[in-house]
Parts: C-alpha cells; sequence; structure tokens
C-alpha cells in the first residue's frame, strides 16, 4: 500500500533561514509527487509537482528514488509562507492522491 | 474559468442520519474526487467519478456512496452518521485523458455529527 509521511507537525523558523520540509513515501510503482500549500482561509493549492521541475515562490522539491523523498526547500523563508504543507502521491492508475498528515510552517519576523 | 465549488459550507446532523454533499467542478474537467479530513490529518481519498463511474474507492465503508452528473458535477452521500463523520469534506476536480490536469480543489464542507 502506498503511504506518505511527514514527520514534523510543526516548522518553525525565523524569517530569512532556509527551510526543509520533510517528506518520504513507499509506493510500489513509479510515483508521481506533489506538493500542497494551504494557506490561512484559503483552499488547498496545488504548489509545485516533481515532473515539472519548477520552482515556485523560491521553493523546489527534488524526487530521490534511492531514499524514496521528495524534501521541499527554500533558501530563504518569507513571512508569507506561513502555511500548512501537504506531500502528496498519485497513482497513476487510479489517479488518487494519497496525502501525508501536513507540516505547518511558521516564519517568524 | 469558474473554480470548483462546494455546499453546503458548514452543516450539523445527528447520529444516524442521512447528509448529501455537492460540488460543481471547474469548467472543462471531467474527473471528481472526493476526500475526508479530520482534525489534524491530511485528506483521505474516498472515490473517484470519471464520466459518470466510479473510478476508484478509498478505505471508506458502503455507506459513502456518490454520483456524478453529465455536467460533472458531484454528491457525496453518507448514510447512518456516525460521530467519527465529524470532518471537513473537500471536493477536487480535473481533466483526466489528453493534456490531465492537476486537481484543483474546493473549500470544503465542513460537517459535524452531534
Amino acid at each position: 500500500a502506498q503511504r506518505v509521511t511527514q514527520p514534523e507537525k510543526l516548522l518553525s523558523v525565523f524569517k530569512g533561514a532556509p527551510v526543509e520540509l520533510k517528506c518520504n513515501y513507499s509506493y510500489s510503482g513509479s510515483p508521481e509527487l506533489f506538493w500542497y500549500v494551504q494557506y490561512s482561509r484559503q483552499r488547498l493549492q496545488l504548489l509545485l509537482r516533481h515532473i515539472s521541475r519548477e520552482s515556485i515562490k523560491g521553493f523546489t522539491a527534488d524526487l530521490n528514488k534511492g531514499e524514496t523523498s521528495f524534501h521541499l526547500k527554500k533558501p530563504f523563508a518569507q513571512e508569507e509562507d506561513s502555511a500548512m504543507y501537504y506531500c502528496a502521491l498519485r497513482d497513476t492508475g487510479r489517479r488518487a492522491l494519497t496525502f501525508g498528515s501536513g507540516t505547518r510552517l511558521q516564519v517568524q519576523p | 474559468e469558474t473554480g470548483v465549488t462546494q455546499s453546503p459550507t458548514h452543516l450539523i446532523k445527528t447520529r444516524g442520519q442521512q447528509v448529501t454533499l455537492r460540488c460543481s467542478s471547474q469548467s472543462g474537467h471531467n474527473t471528481v474526487s472526493w476526500y475526508q479530513q479530520a482534525l489534524g490529518q491530511g485528506p483521505q481519498f474516498i472515490f473517484q467519478y470519471y464520466r459518470e463511474e466510479e473510478n476508484g474507492r478509498g478505505n471508506f465503508p458502503p455507506r459513502f456512496s456518490g454520483l456524478q452528473f453529465p455536467n460533472y458535477s458531484s454528491e457525496l452521500n453518507v448514510n447512518a452518521l456516525e460521530l467519527d463523520d465529524s470532518a471537513l469534506y473537500l471536493c477536487a476536480s480535473s481533466r483526466a485523458g489528453q493534456g490531465d490536469t492537476e486537481a484543483f480543489f474546493g473549500q470544503g464542507t465542513r460537517l459535524t455529527v452531534v
């Protein structure tokens, strides 16, 4: 069975500090990995997907199949990055998303 | 392009009752998925509909059922409500097939079972 693990419930950093939100997965096939973000009082929205290899709002994530990880990184955190972040895996057959339990990022001034 | 909308936004029901939640998918999307998000947890997949047929189901009992209509809107029905059904229910729409898209989420329906 597929599984997504986000080990940290809360990550608190100061503005300008580097950020790394951890995500590990287990899946028997070739996964599609995503990061979703939920800002206060807003709906869940896609931040980035591994196949696009983009940098969105300064965030990047690299799929490491050897370590089965898809950690989200940003070199310099901003206060507006404070939000709930969910890592998700998509089953290519069923196309359903399996989410981790989420990490709340707090960026302090 | 209109986004995904869900109704109602909040709902309180009594244990044992039945509830219907509604979702209007984004224009051009043909797939709707429903998720349950308990407090402090990530969303959990309930089921997915593609062209009016169930196209996958998560680990939820049969009292969770759904429909998709020709305009690709969808309903989630829950029978014999239990206290543990209290959660935020999210609908997500996407387009499967050529040029398939990411999933776009609605704002959710918060269901409280008392």
